[in-house]
């Protein structure tokens, strides 16, 4: 029944690596999205897809990339790790209409 | 811009207690409203949205458009209702980009 993943639960990385978060989805959903979710700070979009190859920033782009090749995977990416990037981040899908979004079950990662 | 305003950042009520936990919205046209809920170690789920008008888990929001809310209620609070909760308008246009409150922690106290 799961239908969005993330490849990984936990990922602990060093400063300055160049770090991959994988995300699929099963449900042919046009769009698709990237979070980090802080305490105190809620969810904050980093990008988001609507289409396959096209990419939006969200409201904290900088430090990050990603990559639609393919509909059903988004893939974040931190082109150069640093410790204020610890967080858990979240990849959700949705179709183009008002049911909702559908989440994977976030990755934590850390940054030392 | 549109923004959602969760204006507690935690609520805790007794079991048994009437919870109610708030959202205001800004925008001005008519929006699509949802409340996701996260429970301790589990993905964010959709809880309902207000275009279905759906009670889920003894869950009710009401879109208020004279005062720009659409707050959560339940009469009676069940331990295992304790959560994050947020609320989230849909932003028209084609990219259906959800605009999110910062969430309420909901703490059920047996």
């Amino acid at each position: 029944d799961v239908k969005v993943t993330q490849s990984s639960r936990y990922l602990v990385k060093r400063t300055g690596e160049k770090v991959f978060l994988e995300c699929v989805q099963d449900m042919d959903h046009e769009n698709m999205f990237w979070y980090r979710q802080d305490p105190g700070l809620g969810l904050r979009l980093i990008y988001f897809s609507y289409d396959v190859k096209m990419k939006e920033k969200g409201d904290i782009p900088e430090g990050y990339s990603v990559s639609r090749e393919k509909k059903e995977r988004f893939s974040l990416i931190l082109e150069s790790a640093s410790t204020n990037q610890t967080s858990m981040y979240l990849c959700a899908s949705s179709l183009t209409d008002n049911y909702g979004y559908t989440f994977g079950s976030g990755t934590r990662l850390t940054v030392v | 811009a549109q923004r959602v305003t969760q204006p507690e950042k935690l609520l805790s009520v007794f079991k048994g207690a009437p919870v109610e936990l708030k959202c205001n919205y800004s925008y001005s046209g008519s929006p699509e409203l949802f409340w996701y809920v996260q429970y301790s170690r589990q993905r964010l789920q959709l809880l309902l949205r207000h275009i279905s008008r759906e009670s889920i888990k003894g869950f009710t929001a009401d879109l208020n458009k004279g005062e720009t809310s659409f707050h959560l209620k339940k009469p009676f609070a069940q331990e295992e209702d304790s959560a994050m909760y947020y609320c989230a308008s849909l932003e028209g246009g084609s990219n259906y980009q959800l605009i999110w409150g910062a969430g309420t922690k909901l703490i059920i106290k047996p």
